[in-house]
């Protein structure tokens, strides 16, 4: 049974491009929780999703930043016009009923 | 308020020797407890969880311990092995809101052969 798989690893990307970042849950799991984590600090809780729905939102920036988890495929983290601040580790998990959350290897984004 | 910590951010302990890791949490109604090991390149891992009905809890050369009174809880690991290095997040699960985590900011273990 895979684990929770994130992709791409590693991003680098230019003031003022998109990032998108994926992450597929672990079979069975129908809840996807997006964190990240900036150097030397613990993880903030950004986004939770359940299938096509955005369940609680509180830790996402107002803008540029927007979630989303489809009926199929992976949920997805986008962030627009990215700025050097976006640079950090951004890290799924996902749980079955809110249960015990498992993470995914994170993708490492920098913003040159 | 929402909010977990730890009291040191690095310990450094001899290979073979117990290891302890303490956090604190300000919010007396908080109910699940989770610690997670992070290494160096990677997500973090599940170690153990603890909920408010439990003093205690033990896994495979680790034990939880949660003191309600003053609420703070503690990460024991038994015969630490240089592989136990890594940085230990504790988080409190916030049931009652989607179950999000609260992650407190970490303490790094190393260990010294």
């Amino acid at each position: 049974n895979a684990g929770v798989m994130q992709n791409p690893r590693h991003l680098v990307r230019r003031r003022g491009q998109e990032a998108r970042l994926r992450c597929s849950p672990m079979k069975g799991h129908s809840h996807v929780y997006w964190y990240r984590q900036l150097p030397e600090e613990g993880l903030k809780f950004m986004v939770y999703l359940q299938k096509e729905n955005i369940i609680d939102e509180s830790g996402m920036p107002k803008e540029r930043f927007s979630a989303e988890f489809p009926k199929e495929g992976p949920s997805i983290l986008r962030i627009q016009q990215v700025v050097r601040g976006d640079s950090a580790a951004y890290f799924c998990a996902s749980s079955s009923k809110q249960e015990t959350q498992y993470f995914g290897p994170g993708t490492r984004l920098l913003v040159l | 308020g929402e909010s977990v910590g730890l009291h040191l951010p690095t310990l450094s302990v001899q290979e073979g020797d117990n290891s302890i890791i303490n956090c604190a949490y300000s919010n007396s109604a908080s109910d699940y407890f989770i610690w997670y090991k992070q290494e160096s390149g990677k997500g973090p891992q599940f170690i153990i969880d603890i909920r408010s009905n439990m003093d205690k809890r033990q896994g495979q050369r680790v034990t939880v311990l949660l003191n309600k009174t003053v609420k703070h809880l503690s990460l024991q690991i038994a015969a630490t092995q240089p592989g136990d290095s890594a940085v230990y997040f504790c988080a409190e699960n916030m049931e009652g809101q989607g179950g999000k985590l609260i992650f407190g900011q970490g303490t790094e273990l190393s260990v010294k052969p």
